[in-house]
């Protein structure tokens, strides 16, 4: 069984803060790397994608894969309530395109 | 911006009914996807869909499953005779292209009673 391991917190950082998030997979075949956010009640939000080794920012996302490690986090600085969500990390199924999903930290940014 | 959008939001269905779940994909994308989450629990692939065929499935994917596009805008998933354990929310999904990070919808809460 392939899986996709995150820790389901919560994670609690206050306002400003840098929110680190992490996740493992299984499956070395793996190719593409996701992170969606999801409110509670409502859908997956695509936030990074990452395909190589290495850090990519996108505003105050930084996303970090390690293929190696089986390794990729997400790191949000100046945390704001607003992104108070679940973070779910995505792989990869096998060499297709199907997504696995990890169940998602939950992370809490108090004011 | 573009969205994907999924009709009903919510459905009750008797066990041992058919139910047509609807999605109309962002109209430039040309894969597709149904995803379910059960309440509590992660997100799970069903299957994908390109050039008119399923492209990939997963085990949960089973005879009881249909998808279709009957026309140029619209995404089915056909369940022929629900079970308790179908109750869950079904998100469609789209994408431009494989390697792309997909677009969801609001997503169909079904509940089978």
């Amino acid at each position: 069984q392939k899986e996709v391991e995150q820790n389901s917190g919560p994670l609690s950082v206050p306002e400003g803060a840098i929110a680190s998030l992490n996740c493992t997979y299984s499956d070395r075949v793996s190719q593409s790397f996701f992170w969606y956010r999801q409110y509670s009640g409502k859908s997956p939000e695509l936030i990074m994608s990452i395909y190589s080794n290495g850090d990519k920012e996108d505003g105050r996302f930084t996303a970090q894969l390690n293929k190696a490690s089986q390794y990729v986090s997400l790191l949000i600085r100046d945390s704001q309530p607003s992104d108070s969500a679940t973070y779910l990390c995505a792989v990869t199924l096998d060499s297709g395109y199907a997504l696995n999903f990890g169940k998602g930290t939950s992370l809490l940014v108090t004011p | 911006e573009p969205e994907v959008t999924q009709t009903p939001s919510h459905q009750v269905t008797q066990m041992g009914q058919e139910v047509i779940l609807r999605c109309v994909p962002i109209s430039n994308h040309l894969y597709f996807y149904w995803y379910r989450q059960i309440l509590g629990q992660k997100v799970e692939f069903l299957v994908s869909f390109y050039n008119n065929e399923i492209s990939e499935k997963s085990e949960i994917f089973d005879d009881q499953f249909s998808v279709e596009r009957p026309d140029g805008s619209n995404f089915t998933l056909k369940i022929r005779s629900t079970k308790l354990e179908d109750s869950a929310m079904y998100f469609c999904a789209s994408s431009e292209a494989q390697i792309y990070g997909y677009t969801f919808g609001s997503g169909t809460r079904l509940t089978v009673v």
